[in-house]
């Protein structure tokens, strides 16, 4: 079945440095990849997400690249700012009607 | 537009009890999946509903369920419930639910068993 790993599990960057956090699958028929970002507390929000079709997508400060070759993808946030601080995973489509999460990724944005 | 509304947002309950969580989707989707998060095991599917019909289902014991009705609001239910069923639950709501589709979770609920 559909695995997905994501690295690194936590990251601290200082304030406007940028982060990179990476994730990998392994389902070469999978075509959407969703980013989340959940704060202490909440749900994961929906960030960023990227089609098979495009290799690179940009929002902002954020952005998120796939190499459909390679079967990995990342999530890049520029200038990093204290409220960045948060657990990010990253998903893949398990199949029908799931998606598979990666074991998410601490950022910590110091100040 | 209202988001994903769960609730409660906190229970806790002892070994034994059954519990039910419900979700209501963003207005206009008809898709609504549920995921276990715990520490250990991070966001594992548990089920996903589709017009009040299950059409796939994690490696969940079956003392997980759920329902959907068809205003598209869905419930899940455990019962006799053991310590390890301590977790946030989420529902997530989208338009259809197959590959490529936009999910938004809630808030969650977090079910504390003693």
């Amino acid at each position: 079945g559909e695995n997905v790993e994501q690295h690194p599990s936590t990251l601290s960057v200082q304030e406007g440095d940028s982060a990179v956090i990476k994730c990998t699958y392994s389902d070469s028929a999978s075509n959407y990849f969703p980013w989340y970002k959940q704060e202490l507390g909440k749900g994961p929000q929906l960030i960023i997400d990227i089609r098979s079709n495009v290799g690179e997508k940009k929002d902002q400060r954020i952005a998120v690249t796939l190499n459909k070759t390679a079967k990995h993808f990342s999530l890049h946030i520029t200038e990093t700012q204290p409220e960045d601080s948060a657990v990010y995973f990253c998903a893949a489509p398990g199949g029908t009607y799931k998606y598979i999460f990666g074991t998410g990724t601490r950022l910590k944005v110091l100040a | 537009k209202a988001g994903v509304t769960q609730t409660p947002r906190y229970l806790i309950k002892t070994r034994g009890q059954q519990v039910t969580l419900s979700c209501s989707p963003i207005s206009g989707h008809r898709s609504v999946s549920w995921y276990q998060q715990t520490p250990g095991q991070g966001l594992q599917f548990l089920f996903e509903y589709f017009s009040e019909t299950q059409r796939n289902k994690g490696n969940f014991p079956g003392r997980f369920s759920g329902r959907q009705f068809s205003n598209s609001r869905s419930e899940m239910n455990v019962s006799t419930l053991e310590l390890g069923d301590s977790a946030l639950y989420l529902c997530a709501s989208s338009s259809g639910g197959g590959r490529g589709t936009e999910a938004f979770f809630g808030q969650g609920t977090r079910l504390t068993v003693v």
